[in-house]
């Protein structure tokens, strides 16, 4: 069975210091995955996706930044964090192909910019 | 700009009452997905509906897709209070089926 990793779980950075945010699936290959963000209680906003190796999409433009070094591995970055960056990311997969489409989720990384 | 968006933002109710949550776009979707969370976690799928005017029942939970794919309610028939938690509506673009927008929510809360 197909699952997903992310970590780490919490993390309290000061502004102004770098951010690595790691995704790794197993059990399944050439998914599409995701990076989403949540604030408190709300939605989810869409930040990046990627549907192979080296192939990433934004979808706003932002202090982050995301790679896929390989096909199973999504990674979330930035150089800079910024106060405004603090919130619960979320990764999640979803089968490539045209499929019905649903999304598998994560357990939720939260940062906290101090 | 919201592309989905939910209604009512919060709901709280006595065990055994129904609800109803809906979920509004003017935008098509190739299919549309309700997923519920819990705090400090990942959401978790609980259905998708394709098809215009599908109806889909899990249990006390009836799932409907407008005709027009625009739009989307899930009812619950008497509620738990293990059916507290977030409920969040996400559809797949018709364009690019690589991209799924979420709606902004719905809090249920169900007192013992």
């Amino acid at each position: 069975s197909q699952t997903i990793h992310q970590w780490p779980a919490t993390l309290v950075q000061p502004v102004g210091s770098p951010l690595s945010l790691e995704c790794t699936v197993e059990g399944t290959s050439n998914p599409n995955l995701y990076w989403y963000r949540q604030a408190a209680g709300r939605g989810l906003q869409l930040l990046f996706y990627s549907v192979g190796i080296g192939q990433i999409s934004s979808e706003v433009p932002q202090n982050l930044s995301a790679s896929r070094p390989q096909d199973r591995q999504f990674i979330l970055s930035s150089k800079k964090l910024l106060l405004s960056d603090s919130g619960f990311y979320l990764c999640a997969w979803s089968p490539s192909g045209t499929g019905t489409g649903e999304l598998f989720f994560g357990e939720g990384s939260r940062l906290t910019v101090l | 700009t919201q592309l989905l968006e939910q209604s009512p933002q919060f709901l709280s109710i006595q065990e055994g009452e129904n609800l109803t949550v809906y979920c509004n776009s003017s935008s098509v979707f190739s299919s549309l997905q309700w997923y519920r969370q819990e705090p400090g976690e990942g959401p978790v799928l609980l259905v998708t509906v394709v098809t215009g005017g599908e109806v889909k029942k899990l249990k006390r939970l009836t799932f409907q897709f407008g005709d027009a794919r625009k739009d989307s309610s899930l009812h619950i028939t008497a509620a738990q209070p293990g059916d507290t938690g977030l409920y969040l509506c996400a559809g797949r673009s018709e364009y690019n089926f690589n991209k799924f927008y979420f709606g902004s929510g719905t809090k249920l809360n169900v007192k013992p």
